[in-house]
């Protein structure tokens, strides 16, 4: 069984400054998919950052931008220049696609403030 | 509008009283799945379906039920409510076959279980 864990329950940070989110894995497969998703108060789940395992590029989106470690299991969010709308519940989540499968597992959340 | 919706997105029930939560997509998704999220255990899956006709359990499938007999509804249904079921609850959908990854969420549906 594939588990993430996020360690950071609440994080706090100035408007315009950059927050990293950690987030770490466990998994014997070695095809698979990362991913980070933004909860904001209205509750919808958002998609922000995709990571594929076989990628060694990190990936980014805008102020958005990961540190993957395949090797340390770690899968980090980076957020720059940190707006007030980035506040949210962060959740990190891991997927496998098997042949006639497909399981998402999601982290516990990280819920970041940014202040004005 | 491609999305996915849930209905109702507030429930306040009775423990024991039959309820129905339903789930459309409208983007022709083979893939759909039902979370619950709860405090600090992030979302856990109940049940998903690869496709109409096709259900399997999921992380925490104990007291519901769901079906999928036609490709675009994926309703859950709690035969049995009970407190411990008070929660928050997602649908979401994925074309599994081609991007398993880009899921697309409902807006959610806040259950309460008297």
């Amino acid at each position: 069984a594939q588990t993430v864990t996020q360690s950071q329950p609440e994080m706090s940070v100035q408007e315009a400054e950059t927050v990293t989110l950690s987030c770490t894995y466990d998994t014997s497969e070695n095809n698979y998919y990362l991913f980070w998703y933004k909860q904001p108060p209205s509750r919808q789940m958002i998609l922000v950052i995709r990571q594929e395992a076989y990628k060694q590029q990190n990936a980014t989106e805008n102020r958005f931008s990961v540190n993957f470690q395949k090797a340390a299991k770690s899968f980090s969010l980076k957020i720059s220049d940190s707006q007030l709308g980035d506040t949210a519940m962060y959740f990190c989540a891991f997927s496998l696609r098997l042949s006639n499968d497909y399981k998402l597992s999601f982290g516990a959340g990280t819920t970041v403030t940014v202040r004005a | 509008e491609a999305q996915v919706t849930q209905n109702p997105r507030y429930l306040i029930t009775v423990t024991g009283k039959k309820l129905t939560v339903t789930c459309s997509q409208n983007m022709n998704h083979e893939y759909m799945s039902w979370y619950r999220q709860d405090p600090g255990l992030g979302l856990r899956q109940i049940y998903y379906s690869m496709n109409v006709e096709v259900t399997d359990k999921g992380d925490v499938p104990e007291g519901y039920k769901v079906s999928r007999k036609e490709k675009r509804n994926f309703p859950l249904i709690l035969e049995s409510p009970s407190p411990n079921q008070t929660s928050l609850y997602f649908c979401a959908s994925s074309f599994w076959a081609a991007s398993p990854d880009t899921q697309y969420f409902g807006p959610g549906t806040r259950l309460t279980v008297l």
